[in-house]
């Protein structure tokens, strides 16, 4: 069974960078056509998909946060991380990392990590 | 803000049905396959249907899932008050180059 686990500060001062690291157990990030991906919901809101990395390094990000991301991947310790740069408080969310299974036209988040608040303030 | 477009909430009494729609376009479900989640109160999302109708292993068979067109449907049987969640839709859309997963706006199902 697959497990992600989210870790990080839970408060970054605004104008900052918010680093967050999902740590993988029961699987390798190296799987093929599985894709690790953040995703947050601001509180009382919806899901909003960040972005993915592959085990290679390829990475694809949501445009809306295109120029403030960086999503990357340590395959030796079986970790990838987030960085979002220039935080408000709109960036005010839970943080889930997820394992996304991307395949031709069949995709799905079907791990997530409990997920992390980060506060921005 | 999400391209797909679900109600805002439903309702039923125990033992009852629901049914959740999701709205699209070629660019989503039109062309790809549509998964659900369901999220408890304070939890993270948990996937309840994927490929638009099947079930991951543990999933009762009380939760269904259709696709006709550019709309997706999720129908609860069997309304229990363990039901009481969020439930998002989700599948790629590829109306930018590399393309991206989109979610819906989300319904809160509530059991009367």
């Amino acid at each position: 069974q697959v497990q992600l686990q989210e870790s990080g500060p839970g408060l970054v001062k605004p104008s900052e960078t918010l680093s967050l690291t999902c740590t993988v157990s029961g699987g390798s990030v190296s799987n093929d056509n599985k894709y690790w991906s953040w995703i947050r919901q601001p509180p009382g809101k919806g899901l909003e998909w960040i972005g993915y990395v592959y085990y290679s390094g390829n990475t694809n990000y949501n445009p809306s946060l295109k120029s403030r991301v960086t999503i990357s991947v340590d395959t030796s310790k079986n970790q990838f991380s987030l960085k979002l740069t220039s935080v408000t408080a709109a960036d005010t969310a839970v943080y889930y990392c997820a394992r996304l299974h991307l395949y031709y036209d069949s995709s799905r988040p079907d791990y997530w990590g409990q997920g992390t608040l980060v506060t921005v303030s | 803000q999400s391209v797909l477009t679900q109600p805002p909430s439903v309702s039923a009494a125990p033992g009852q049905k629901v049914i959740i729609s999701c709205s699209g376009s070629s660019s989503n479900i039109g062309n790809n396959y549509v998964s659900w989640y369901q999220q408890l109160p304070g939890t993270a999302p948990k996937l309840l249907i994927y490929d638009n109708n099947k079930r991951p292993s543990g999933i009762p068979d009380r939760f269904s899932g259709s696709k006709s067109g550019t709309s997706a449907t999720l129908g609860i049987t069997g309304l229990q008050t363990g039901d009481e969640a969020d439930y998002y839709c989700g599948t790629w859309d590829t109306s930018l180059s590399a393309g991206l997963y989109v979610f819906g706006t989300g319904t809160k199902v509530t059991v009367l």
